[in-house]
């Protein structure tokens, strides 16, 4: 069946370079989230979206990072001028309800180190 | 802000044993999951709880959702090989004005053969 997808799966950037990693989540959910999971540490949020409704960025570290979902389905997370710590695995998860109570149903994440 | 205490950080086991893991926090939770995640991949769900005291199975897999809602326990009986990986647990939890799920930093299960 089709779960969650990303890609690209590994990116490489050199320090500066603009980055822009993309989620098709489960056709149909209505909610959508992005993690960063630092090396052996669990996920931490970044961002949900309610459709195309971004309602909470809080968790973004800083203003270079920008999330979108124009259409209430792919979602494109975007890193600019990226850093040396920008570098983790950056998890999209899926949920058919509203509100980060329900299941969340997750992709294999891309795979980001910035050189 | 919130954090989940889970423990222990890494177990090192044989198979057919039973594990127990656990998570911790000062602060209520509304919602517990505890997912499983393999190299390279993301997490996979295994059980989610949402009632205080509430006690639900999964196949060899048992948690439960503390009833002070401050804690939850998952338990896998007769370990196999397959059972390795890392399994985190993650409470839901009114933060910042917002709802979030607020991940531990995971177990390390290893199975000996």
């Amino acid at each position: 069946g089709a779960g969650v997808s990303q890609s690209p799966r590994y990116k490489v950037a050199k320090r500066g370079q603009d980055v822009a990693l993309r989620c098709d989540p489960i056709s149909g959910h209505v909610s959508l989230f992005w993690y960063q999971q630092a090396l052996g540490q669990g996920p931490e949020f970044l961002t949900y979206f309610q459709n195309e409704a971004q309602l909470d960025k809080s968790g973004l570290p800083s203003d270079r990072f920008f999330a979108e979902r124009p259409e209430g389905s792919v979602s494109t997370l975007k890193i600019q001028r990226t850093q040396q710590e920008d570098s983790a695995v950056y998890l999209c998860a899926s949920s058919p309800a509203r509100g980060v109570y329900n299941e969340q149903f997750f992709g294999p994440g891309t795979r980001l180190t910035v050189l | 802000g919130q954090q989940l205490n889970q423990s222990p950080q890494s177990m090192f086991i044989q198979e057919g044993e039973d594990v127990s893991m656990n998570c911790t926090s000062s602060s209520i939770f509304n919602t517990w999951l505890w997912y499983k995640q393999d190299p390279g991949e993301g997490p996979v769900l295994l059980i989610a709880l949402y009632k205080a005291g509430e006690l639900t199975s999964n196949g060899r897999l048992t948690a439960q959702f503390g009833i002070t809602r401050k804690d939850s326990f998952l338990n896998i009986s007769a370990s196999i090989p397959s059972d390795v990986g890392i399994y985190f647990c993650a409470g839901g939890a009114l933060v910042d004005s917002s709802y979030k799920l607020i991940f531990g930093s995971g177990t390390r299960l290893l199975v000996r053969p």
